[in-house]
């Protein structure tokens, strides 16, 4: 099956700066790529996604990056403020794969002033 | 419009006893899948469904039960907790599968003594 990792498990930049988050994927069919974010106490929440046929999505402050061939993809928050401040999760997915969505082990950011 | 809601929020079993989470959707979404939530483990899948009548296994299916009678609703039901399954439990659905955003519930912190 689909095996995920995601580092680094935690992540401290001051506001202002840029944060990166990185996630390697197994399995070569995966072609959807979501990330959550998660503040404390709440439920995940999408934020952004990619499928394979792109290499590239930004967002206003977020940016996704899909590297196909070496099977990584990477979420950047470019000036980064307090409220970016949550565990972010990234995922992967392909048609077929009996309809699973398979989570990394989350990424805690803090944002300090 | 709701989105996705979980009953109970809070929940503190003894060890053998039994309990049923719901889980309740007014998106008219196909798929709903039951996850539970571990310090430095992420989201794992428990179980899911492709649609009203259906269930299939996730990842760590071992110990729970599911049904999703009516397309709103799916239930996970554990028959006689264990310690190790204490956990933050979280219901999704999706319109079409897992290469669809997810909407999460609230979640619901059980903690099993």
């Amino acid at each position: 099956g689909e095996n995920v990792e995601q580092h680094p498990s935690t992540l401290s930049v001051q506001e202002g700066d840029s944060a990166v988050i990185k996630c390697t994927y197994s399995d070569s069919a995966s072609n959807y790529f979501p990330w959550y974010k998660q503040e404390l106490g709440k439920r995940p929440q999408l934020i952004i996604d990619i499928r394979s046929n792109v290499g590239e999505k930004k967002d206003q402050r977020i940016a996704v990056t899909l590297n196909k061939t070496a099977k990584h993809f990477s979420l950047h928050i470019t000036e980064t403020q307090p409220e970016d401040s949550a565990v972010y999760f990234c995922a992967a997915s392909f048609t077929g794969g009996g309809n699973k969505l398979t989570f990394g082990t989350g990424t805690q950011l803090k944002v300090e002033l | 419009n709701a989105g996705v809601t979980q009953t109970p929020k809070f929940r503190v079993l003894k060890t053998g006893q039994s309990m049923t989470l719901l889980c309740a959707q007014d998106m008219n979404h196909e798929y709903m899948y039951w996850y539970r939530q571990d310090p430095g483990m992420g989201l794992r899948l428990i179980h899911y469904s492709v649609g009203e009548g259906t269930t299939a296994k996730g990842e760590v299916p071992d110990g729970y039960n599911v049904s999703r009678l009516k397309k709103q609703n799916f239930l996970l039901g554990l028959e006689s907790a264990a310690p190790s399954q204490t956990s933050v439990y979280f219901c999704a659905s999706s319109i079409q599968g897992p290469n669809t955003e997810a909407f999460f519930g609230q979640g619901t912190r059980l903690t099993v003594v």
